[in-house]
């Protein structure tokens, strides 16, 4: 079976600090792997989704990058932390194109709190 | 643009009330469409989902779904709550294109009184 892994679940950090945090799946060969920002009150907000190693597409302009190294391996970067940038990071897979599940599956999260 | 838009933002119910729970979205093409839950504490999972077919479709928990075209809708429902179904709901669309992308509702929040 499949299964997602996010680190790490909580972070602080100061602003202007750098930040990564990573996403892992298991399980599966060529995923779609997507980046969100869960904010209360506001639903979930695609940031990044990727359908393949080196290819990223950003849905909004903001201080955060993404880059997938390797086939099953997503990360959430940015070289200076914004106060804005505190929130709920979710990661989540799919099938990619015309492969099953068409659904996707999240992981348990990162809790981001710049200070 | 496409979007998804769910009515209820907080609900309040006692148990063994009966839930319904709006769900509407903008876009006039074939549609997937989805229910996810996220129990206090755990991460989101995937409630229910509909492809094509019976457009009436049951999930997990007693959860059923149905699409109504006609009204762009999918609302949620569930004949009995129980405590253990206060959670936030979040309704989820993927429309046109090849990519997997969803376009997801504000989501619902449901406190179910013992």
């Amino acid at each position: 079976s499949q299964t997602i892994h996010q680190w790490p679940a909580t972070l602080v950090q100061p602003v202007g600090s750098p930040l990564s945090l990573e996403c892992t799946v298991e399980g599966t060969s060529n995923p779609n792997l997507y980046w969100y920002r869960q904010a209360a009150g506001r639903g979930l907000q695609l940031l990044f989704y990727s359908v393949g190693i080196g290819q990223i597409s950003s849905e909004v302009p903001q201080n955060l990058s993404a880059s997938r190294p390797q086939d099953r391996q997503f990360i959430l970067s940015s070289k200076k932390l914004l106060l804005s940038d505190s929130g709920f990071y979710l990661c989540a897979w799919s099938g990619a194109s015309g492969r099953e599940p068409y659904e996707q599956y999240f992981g348990p999260g990162t809790r981001l709190t710049v200070t | 643009a496409q979007s998804v838009s769910q009515h209820n933002h907080h609900v309040i119910l006692s148990e063994a009330a009966s839930l319904e729970l709006g769900c509407n979205y903008s876009y006039g093409g074939t549609v997937n469409l989805f229910w996810y839950v996220q129990y206090p504490g755990q991460h989101l999972q995937l409630l229910l989902k509909y492809f094509s077919g019976d457009p009436l479709v049951k999930g997990i928990k007693g959860f059923e779904a149905e699409f109504i075209k006609s009204k762009f809708s999918f609302n949620l429902r569930k004949p009995s709550v129980q405590w253990s179904d206060t959670a936030e709901y979040f309704c989820a669309v993927k429309g046109a294109g090849n990519n997997r992308k969803l376009i997801w509702g504000l989501g619902t929040s449901l406190a179910v009184n013992p």
